[in-house]
């Protein structure tokens, strides 16, 4: 089993719809990171977080520490969002960075 | 423009030819690390450096070297690369490790005959 698991592995949407990506993790953590890949292959870091919830425009992520679960949302979806969408956690040490195998969204105009 | 510098970004080569991946970064951040992506495995780390002179492996090391001899940069080595190394790599810095954000370089994909 993967120290950290994506669902779904790949989500094909309408543009507008509300879109949900999850990341189960088994290590303990300090921080969640979630990163974005575009086609190009460029990636970006798009929140760390701790603990609650992080908004930056039409993304939102949300992170359960008791319950090793993250999800990252996307409000109106719009085909720009069409990436892969990476979660990664700090091994236990906090040296190591752990990545899920991220998940393919495609948004469809 | 705060930024991480990888070059080249694209590079054809032949076993056993060594050849270096430069990354630099004018952010002023401590730790620095590579990674190579492979389909169906995701981002994997090779190596990281939590500050000048002070590296460590990640996830797979092998067949690869780094240094650290001042901050900004961070160049992986491949002394005798092979066809299994043939991959697309990423270095990234940050501030400090686990608790800020990463800053990627643009990637360089490296194929090796």
């Amino acid at each position: 089993k993967n120290e950290v698991e994506q669902s779904p592995q790949n989500l094909t949407a309408q543009e507008g719809e509300f879109i949900t990506i999850n990341c189960s993790y088994s290590v303990g953590i300090s921080a969640l990171h979630w990163l974005q890949q575009h086609p190009g292959g460029g990636i970006v870091s798009l929140f760390m977080l701790s603990s609650g919830k992080k908004k930056h425009g039409r993304l939102i992520a949300t992170i359960n520490i008791q319950e090793k679960h993250s999800s990252l949302h996307i409000t109106a979806s719009h085909p720009r969002d069409s990436a892969v969408y990476i979660c990664a956690v700090p091994k236990t040490s906090g040296s190591r960075l752990t990545f899920g195998e991220g998940t393919q969204l495609t948004v469809n105009p | 423009e705060a930024q991480v510098t990888q070059n080249p970004r694209y590079l054809i080569t032949v076993t056993g030819k060594k050849l270096t991946v430069t990354c630099s970064q004018n952010m002023n951040h401590e730790y620095m690390s590579w990674y190579r992506q492979d389909p169906g495995l995701g981002l994997r780390q090779i190596y990281y450096s939590m500050n000048v002179e002070v590296t460590d492996k990640g996830d797979v090391p092998e067949g690869y070297k780094v240094s650290r001899k001042e901050k900004r940069n961070f160049p992986l080595i491949l002394e005798s690369p092979s066809p299994n190394q043939t991959s697309l790599y990423f270095c990234a810095s940050s501030v400090m490790q686990g608790t800020y954000g990463y800053t990627f370089g643009s990637g360089t994909r490296l194929t090796v005959v």
